[in-house]
């Protein structure tokens, strides 16, 4: 079975503190995304990569960026962290070729920033 | 941008009835796929359509495609207690678009017992 592996599955922070938080896929895909999710606006894409080294900007990236410095590995880092940045944060790994992609979830990371 | 809404937003039925989820999109897609989410948790694949398909079974799962209306639905038969989660669609674009899934907002389905 596929597995993605979120590091935290609470966190609270300060305002202000940088946050790293870590997702590890062992499939060996290609393609990775953080998502966060937040009562009535569903899941939106932060950022997403296709490759080592490699990353694309989603719908909402502002205050957030990332690492992929291993292809097993993406990182989503809070700079500054600010209390609107308190949500449910997913990272998913996507198997497939184009057309018939599957998107595999770790259990999601519940960031509250005080 | 959201490119798949669901509806409805939340859905109550009574355990052994049947539950229904729509799903609308707006661009051309290459599949869609629902997935579900219990309270708290990550998101599990449930079932993938492909734009060339027009139903699909999977155990109490029945998934349709109208590509003409840009819409699915999720059926669920003789529901249970345990079904009780989130369902979301996801739209896989077309070919020239970035390569990623997009999800709508979901519908929360509660099955009482």
């Amino acid at each position: 079975d596929v597995k993605v592996t979120q590091s935290s599955r609470y966190l609270v922070k300060r305002t202000g503190e940088k946050v790293f938080l870590e997702c590890v896929q062992d499939m060996d895909h290609e393609n990775m995304f953080w998502y966060r999710q937040d009562p009535g606006l569903g899941l939106r894409l932060i950022y997403f990569s296709y490759d080592v080294k490699m990353k694309e900007k989603g719908d909402i990236p502002e205050g957030y960026s990332v690492s992929r410095e291993k292809k097993e590995r993406f990182s989503l880092i809070l700079e500054s962290a600010s209390t609107n940045q308190t949500s449910m944060y997913l990272c998913a790994s996507e198997w497939g070729d184009p057309g018939d992609t599957e998107a595999f979830f770790g259990q999601g990371t519940r960031l509250t920033v005080v | 941008s959201q490119q798949g809404e669901e509806d409805p937003q939340a859905l109550s039925i009574q355990e052994g009835e049947n539950a229904t989820m729509n799903c609308s999109y707006k661009t051309s897609i290459n599949n869609l796929q629902w997935y579900r989410q219990n309270s708290g948790r990550g998101l599990v694949h449930l079932i993938l359509i492909r734009s060339n398909e027009r139903e699909k079974h999977s155990g109490r799962l029945r998934v349709t495609l109208d590509t003409s209306k840009k819409s699915s639905s999720l059926l669920i038969t003789a529901s249970r207690a345990a079904d009780t989660a989130s369902y979301f669609c996801a739209t896989d674009a077309m070919p020239g678009s970035a390569r990623q899934l997009t999800f709508g907002s979901g519908t929360q389905l509660t099955v009482l017992p």
